[in-house]
């Protein structure tokens, strides 16, 4: 099955730069990579997808690339703002295979 | 239009009981997945249904399972509860037959004693 690997675990920017946060995947069958957002004691929510058919998708602050040679994708946020923070978590599959893998999160902490 | 809604909440039980969780999907949604959250591991998946049918199973042992019924609400069910298990249950919900754009409900907080 798939399995999805995020870096970092942790990260910590200040106000203003950029957080970077990538994933690979192992399964070449795999064709679409949400990104989730989840803030403290809330629900994840999903913040922006690509399909493998697309190398970038931009939704203002937010990028995500992908490289499907190389297994990889990731999220991209520019001027970061402390409603930033949270744990964002990268995920994989099949669009027509209900088995979405997600990463184990990386924690955004964004300074004042 | 209401979201994807979790009961109960919290729950808290000993070893060896058994527990139901319960989730309704946004309506119009007939696919609900379920995952397992712990701190550090990220969301497991556990089990997705759609139209009343299982169509994936994550790595998960016989103890989980679930089921959907044909207004499209799911219950999860855990037998023999084990430590291990405590955890944040979160179920979601999407329109299509896909996995695309998940809708999370708030979760269900299991104990185990």
């Amino acid at each position: 099955g798939e399995n999805v690997e995020q870096h970092p675990s942790t990260l910590s920017v200040q106000e203003g730069d950029s957080a970077v946060i990538k994933c690979t995947y192992s399964d070449s069958a795999s064709n679409y990579f949400p990104w989730y957002k989840q803030e403290l004691g809330k629900r994840p929510q999903l913040i922006i997808d690509i399909r493998s058919n697309v190398g970038e998708k931009k939704d203002q602050r937010i990028a995500v690339t992908l490289n499907k040679t190389a297994k990889h994708f990731s999220l991209h946020i520019t001027e970061t703002q402390p409603e930033d923070s949270a744990v964002y978590f990268c995920a994989a599959s099949q669009s027509n295979n209900n088995d979405m893998r997600f990463g184990a999160g990386t924690r955004l902490t964004v300074k004042p | 239009k209401a979201g994807v809604t979790q009961t109960p909440r919290y729950l808290i039980k000993t070893r060896g009981q058994q527990v139901t969780l319960s989730c309704s999907p946004i309506s119009g949604h007939r696919s609900v997945s379920w995952y397992q959250q712990t701190p550090g591991q990220g969301l497991q998946f556990l089990f997705e249904y759609f139209s009343e049918t299982q169509r994936n199973k994550g790595n998960f042992p016989g103890r989980f399972s679930g089921r959907q019924f044909s207004n499209s609400r799911s219950e999860m069910n855990v037998s023999t509860l084990e430590l291990g298990d405590s955890a944040l249950y979160l179920c979601a919900s999407s329109r299509r037959a896909s996995n695309e754009k998940l809708f999370f409900g708030s979760g269900t907080q299991l104990s185990v004693l």
